[in-house]
């Protein structure tokens, strides 16, 4: 199974700063299926990239996705309010399909 | 557009079968080459898979969930369904239907509870 790690835990910003989240894979068997989900309290999981670099139908373009082998990043350019949430890598390359433990973006 | 809609108990005894079944609206589920997916999250935890359906009829399920897993698939109904045997406390959680990795349903809980 790969295990993805999701650093730092938590992210304290304010709005416009940027954001850099990392998630690093236990493995390289990903490959370049790797996905970033952001969630909101009481919400599903909202698709924001996939295939390590290609955002979903209307995700603004302060999202960006990058990374390859185990290492992989999500950015968000300048933070807007609605940006506040929880956000989870994904590997969908190799059964198990498997999740990160996710990294909370809370205002500073 | 396609929507996913989970439906089921929201309480299941220990010991019991956990069924949830999820209708798509919007496609069919036997076009396209799509996988649907059944997730689940803990509250105030991560997301974990449990299985899926690929639309050209090929299923896997999770190995973690030590075979209890069955997802079935009622084309007739445009409808998969998840059940999931002997279950504890340990399996309540919100569980979601999803197709591929952008359509996700709305998400149901379940409480594993006498």
């Amino acid at each position: 199974e790969i295990v993805l790690t999701q650093s730092p835990g938590t992210l304290s910003l304010s709005p416009g700063e940027r954001a850099t989240l990392s998630c690093r894979a236990s493995q390289s068997g990903s490959g370049t299926y790797v996905a970033w989900f952001q969630q909101k309290p009481g919400q599903a999981p909202r698709l924001l990239v996939q295939g390590v670099s290609n955002r979903a139908t209307g995700i603004p373009d302060r999202f960006s996705g990058s990374g390859s082998g185990t290492d992989f990043i999500l950015t968000i350019s300048r933070l807007e309010p609605e940006d506040f949430a929880v956000y989870y890598c994904h590997q969908y390359g190799r059964a198990p399909l498997t999740f990160g433990g996710g990294t909370r973006v809370e205002i500073k | 557009q396609v929507q996913l809609q989970e439906s089921g108990p929201g309480l299941v005894k220990p010991s019991q079968t956990l069924s949830l079944t999820c209708t798509v609206s919007g496609g069919s589920i036997s076009s396209g080459s799509y996988f649907y997916n059944w997730i689940r999250q803990p509250a105030g935890k991560g997301l974990e898979w449990i299985g899926r359906f690929y639309s050209g009829g090929h299923t896997m399920y999770n190995p973690s969930l030590d075979g209890r897993v069955t997802i079935s698939v009622d084309t007739s109904k445009n409808q998969f369904s998840l059940k999931l045997s002997s279950v504890t406390a340990t399996d309540t959680a919100v569980y979601y239907c999803v197709r591929d990795r952008d359509c996700w349903g709305q998400g149901t809980l379940v409480t594993v509870s006498s």
